[in-house]
């Protein structure tokens, strides 16, 4: 079946600009995660949703980010007031849900901010 | 804080040996560990996972131990080929379901023809 996809594969935008970042997480996946990743490190977990909700968004670095799941299934990362520091590879996951161990994950999208 | 630390250097290996990498933490007990393998644009992939209970887990050509007394994973990759050339992360997390994940920085590995 179809693995996790990610929308746009890159993105180039303006300082002070908004721009947002989509996830198709596997069907029937209830878990879905975002992380970031900059070049050279592991990826960085921003924000978990189990179902609808924000099970954990302790990742998130601070009030510019933000981030939906409104029907339980595709979910959109957004961002505010970008900023040249937010440069990075979003990679999106998902899991089956609790019990669940191990993540798959999207090819990612990569933001440049100008 | 809790802290994750892989080779710190890129690894180089002939075709045919056997590859082996290490990811070592500090600051917390995690009940399993995962290891994952990401090429270059792409994101990670799952390869194996180990419990806290277990001390060696296999599949295929690959070989994870997991010790808690010196908190560390070793990761073997038996008869390395080319294509085992990849980036590989590990991920020691906490008990409890659906965890989000802590990753280490990864070992950049490159199988020499």
């Amino acid at each position: 079946g179809a693995g996790v996809s990610q929308t746009p594969s890159n993105k180039v935008t303006e300082k002070g600009k908004y721009v947002e970042l989509r996830c198709d997480p596997i069907s029937g996946h209830t878990a879905l995660y975002w992380y970031r990743q900059s070049l050279g490190q592991g990826p960085e977990f921003l924000i978990y949703f189990q179902g609808t909700g924000a099970a954990d968004d302790s990742g998130l670095p601070n009030d510019r980010f933000f981030a939906v799941r409104p029907e339980g299934s595709v979910s959109t990362l957004k961002i505010q007031r970008t900023e040249r520091g937010d440069s990075a590879v979003y990679l999106c996951a998902s899991s089956p849900g609790t019990g669940a161990l191990e993540q798959y994950f999207g090819p990612g999208t990569r933001l440049t901010v100008l | 804080s809790q802290k994750i630390e892989q080779n710190s250097e890129a690894l180089n290996i002939q075709e045919g040996k056997t590859a082996t990498l290490t990811c070592n933490y500090t600051n917390y007990s995690p009940a399993y560990l995962q290891w994952y393998r990401q090429d270059p644009g792409r994101g990670p992939v799952f390869l194996l996972l180990i419990r806290e209970n277990e001390k060696e887990k296999r599949k295929e050509r690959l070989k994870v131990t997991f010790d808690t007394t010196l908190k560390q994973s070793l990761f073997h990759i038996t008869a390395s080929q080319p294509a085992d050339s990849a980036t590989y992360l590990c991920a020691p997390t906490l008990s409890g379901s659906a965890r989000q994940l802590t990753f280490g920085s990864g070992t950049q590995l490159t199988v020499l023809p």
